[in-house]
């Protein structure tokens, strides 16, 4: 299966500013899909992203909220913007290949 | 809608022990795969074991196993020889060949080793 390098692991922002979290794939992949975790809870999908498309989001969450960029098959990037404290959670990339998904290593995200 | 329920948000088994982990899933699919993932506190999402649906052997890996009824639409994952390791979050979940869906997971047991 595919690795993928996720940064940063964590970090702590300020309200009103934005994250970048990268994710490197060390194979290509057709998708890759971006998530949410709150602590205890299970993965929340935020968007979609194909490469030469625009992300695809799902209910409740936006593009001007979570940019999304998706330059070629091995990279994604998922922008969290003008932060509030709600928007502290865990955020998590992944790739799917045929037979199963794998996952970055995620991003703890504290929003003060 | 297409589901995935885990009925069990948290269990506890004995070092040395098994224990079992519930999963039943909804689907209109004809082929997909079932998968039971687990999170340690590290936050890394773990394959534990897949199953493809069409297969009929149920699937094993190691001390891991599933029972895969597919009629009934239940997918469960058995821990034998539980060790302090295993405690994490299992999520089990849902996907179809290709990879050019999102898994659909379930909500998740939290499972306690105790020494």
């Amino acid at each position: 299966s595919a690795v993928i390098s996720q940064k940063p692991s964590r970090d702590i922002c300020q309200r009103g500013t934005s994250l970048t979290i990268q994710c490197q794939v060390d194979s290509q992949v057709t998708m890759m899909f971006w998530y949410r975790q709150q602590p205890g809870q299970s993965l929340t999908l935020i968007a979609t992203a194909n490469q030469g498309s625009e992300a695809t989001y799902e209910s409740g969450f936006v593009i001007d909220k979570f940019p999304i960029s998706r330059p070629n098959l091995t990279f994604s990037t998922l922008t969290v913007s003008n932060m509030s404290p709600e928007d502290s959670s865990i955020y998590l990339c992944s790739g799917s290949g045929y037979t199963e998904a794998f996952f970055g290593q995620g991003t703890r995200l504290t929003v003060v | 809608a297409q589901t995935v329920t885990q009925s069990q948000p948290e269990m506890s088994v004995q070092e040395a022990e098994t224990v079992t982990l519930s999963c039943t899933y909804d689907t209109s699919e004809s082929d997909y795969y079932l998968f039971w993932y687990k999170q340690p506190p590290s936050r890394q999402m773990i394959l534990v074991i897949r199953q493809e649906a069409y297969k009929q052997q149920n699937a094993t890996e190691n001390r891991f196993s599933v029972n895969f009824q597919k009629a009934a639409k239940s997918f469960s994952l058995k821990i034998s020889d539980s060790q302090l390791g295993d405690a994490a979050m299992y999520f089990c979940a849902r996907g179809v060949p290709s990879g050019n869906t999102p898994l659909v997971f379930g909500k998740g047991t939290r499972l306690s080793v105790i020494a």
